[in-house]
C-alpha cells in the first residue's frame, strides 16, 4: 500500500532531550515535508525538501533539523527539545510533478 | 494563493448528500481549488481538485461556477466515517520550489445517524 509512515505516533519527553521522528514513503516520491498544527494556527511548513540531499527552510524552521540521505526517509530532529515544540507534527510527499500530497498519520509530541 | 470562505460547520443526515460551499471571489486564472480533509487528528487526506471544469472521482463530486468564484464539494451519500474538517483550498499547481499548503478554518462537517 502506498503511504507515508511516521514513528513514532506519540511521544512524551522533558526538555532538552534529543529526539528523532522517522518519515519514510514508498511511492518514489522526490518532495517531501514537515508540518506542524497547533490549535487556532493551522498548518505550517518546517521544512521541505525537494530531492536527496536538497533541503529548504519553510515557515517556521527554528529548532529543527531535517536531513535527506535517501530518497524514501526524510527525518525531524529536535536537537534540544522545548515545551513550545508540543504539537502534532506531519510529514507529506508527492511527485515532481504531481499536484497532491500525501500525508502521514501523524506523530503527537509532548515536550515536558 | 487566493482567499477563501467556508462555513465553520455544518450537519448532515447520514446517507444523504453533503454540499460543502467555498467561496473564492479573487481567484486567479492560474489557480486550481483543492479539496483535503482530515478527521480528528489525522493526517489531511487529499479529495479532489479541479480549475474550472467539474470533476468527480470515487470520493466526490466538485463543482466549480461559471465564474470560478465560488465551488461546491459533494459527497454524494455522506456516512459517520465522512465526519472531518473539509478545507478548501485555492492555489497554483505547486512549482519545483517546495510544497506548502495552507490550511485556513475549514468547515467542521458532522454526520449524523
Amino acid at each position: 500500500e502506498a503511504q507515508v509512515t511516521q514513528n513514532p505516533r506519540y511521544l512524551i519527553t522533558v526538555t532538552g532531550k534529543k529526539l528523532t521522528v522517522t518519515c519514510s514513503q514508498n511511492m518514489n516520491h522526490e518532495y517531501m515535508s514537515w508540518y506542524r498544527q497547533d490549535p487556532g494556527l493551522g498548518l505550517r511548513q518546517i521544512y521541505y525538501s525537494m530531492n536527496v540531499e536538497v533541503t529548504d527552510k519553510g515557515d517556521v524552521p527554528e529548532g529543527y533539523k531535517v536531513s535527506r540521505k535517501e530518497k524514501r526517509n526524510f527525518p525531524l530532529i529536535l536537537e534540544s527539545p522545548s515545551p513550545n515544540q508540543t504539537s502534532l507534527y506531519f510529514c507529506a510527499s508527492r511527485h515532481a510533478g504531481a499536484n497532491v500530497l500525501t500525508f502521514g498519520a501523524g506523530s503527537r509530541l509532548t515536550v515536558l | 494563493d487566493a482567499k477563501t470562505t467556508q462555513p465553520p460547520s455544518m450537519d448532515c443526515a447520514e446517507g444523504r448528500a453533503a454540499n460543502l460551499p467555498c467561496n473564492h471571489s479573487t481567484i486567479s486564472g492560474n489557480e486550481y481549488v483543492y479539496w483535503y480533509r482530515q478527521i480528528h487528528s489525522q493526517g489531511p487526506q487529499y479529495i479532489i481538485h479541479g480549475l474550472k471544469n467539474n470533476e468527480t472521482n470515487e470520493m466526490a463530486s466538485l463543482i466549480i461556477t461559471e465564474d470560478r468564484k465560488s465551488s461546491t464539494l459533494i459527497l454524494p451519500h455522506a456516512t459517520l466515517r465522512d465526519t472531518a474538517v473539509y478545507y478548501c483550498i485555492v492555489r497554483e499547481p505547486f512549482k519545483a520550489a517546495g510544497n506548502k499548503l495552507t490550511f485556513g478554518g475549514g468547515t467542521r462537517v458532522l454526520v449524523k445517524p
